[in-house]
């Protein structure tokens, strides 16, 4: 069945960056999209960016500065890099699958930006 | 960036009721407009597609209607269980999501 699953540390220095993998199953990373999106704490959900499935990506211009999103279909992995953390990046980062919506979510990793 | 706009953001609602969600675009996104369940410490759930199609599991007391800039999520017959928060997203240009309506018991 499909799945995605979010792994990555759950705390990071302010300043430092964050880097989270999404491993997937059930399906391939070469016929779906992998999108990024976060939420904070009892906020509402934002997207960040997205893995075609042909490799290229998009990006919510409020994160294009600083975020990179790649992959490895060998590994059906799809990684987050965003650098320059603040305390406000404090939240939950989900990976999801899908076009223009998201069928399948990972459970979420919660990410705290503190010193 | 198109923005949406839930409303309420807090609906009381009493068992059985019938009710309705608004989200409202700042934009045409025609019909790629999608609706999602959270419960709290739950990742989203997709409860509707393309602002009226249903999913796959999702309880048929559930339907979604509009097209353009308005839409509307219904519930009919709302059950202790709906109590969650809902959110629309739009797929038209880029991803956005509304900031969501939370359901409470009256």
């Amino acid at each position: 069945q499909v799945q995605l699953k979010e792994s990555g540390p759950g705390l990071v220095q302010p300043s430092q960056t964050l880097s989270l993998t999404c491993t997937v199953s059930g399906f391939s990373l070469t016929s779906y999209s992998v999108h990024w999106v976060r939420q904070h704490s009892g906020k509402s959900l934002e997207w960040m960016g997205r893995m075609w499935s042909d490799g290229d990506t998009s990006y919510n211009s409020a994160f294009t500065s600083r975020l990179s999103i790649s992959r490895d279909t060998s590994k059906s992995q799809v990684f987050l890099k965003m650098n320059s953390l603040q305390t406000e990046d404090t939240g939950t980062y989900y990976c999801a699958r899908g076009l223009t919506y998201f069928d399948y979510w990972g459970q979420g990793v919660m990410v705290t930006v503190s010193s | 960036d198109v923005v949406l706009t839930q409303s309420p953001a807090t609906l009381s609602v009493t068992p059985g009721e019938r009710i309705s969600l608004s989200c409202r675009a700042s934009e045409s996104v025609d019909t790629y407009l999608h609706w999602y369940q959270q419960k709290p410490n739950e990742s989203p759930r997709l409860l509707i597609k393309y602002a009226s199609q249903s999913i796959s599991g999702i309880p048929s007391r559930f339907s979604g209607s509009g097209s353009g800039t308005d839409f509307t999520l219904s519930i009919n017959g709302v059950e202790l269980e709906d109590l969650s928060i809902y959110y629309c997203q739009q797929g038209n240009s880029l991803l956005t999501f509304g900031s969501g309506t939370k359901l409470e018991i009256k």
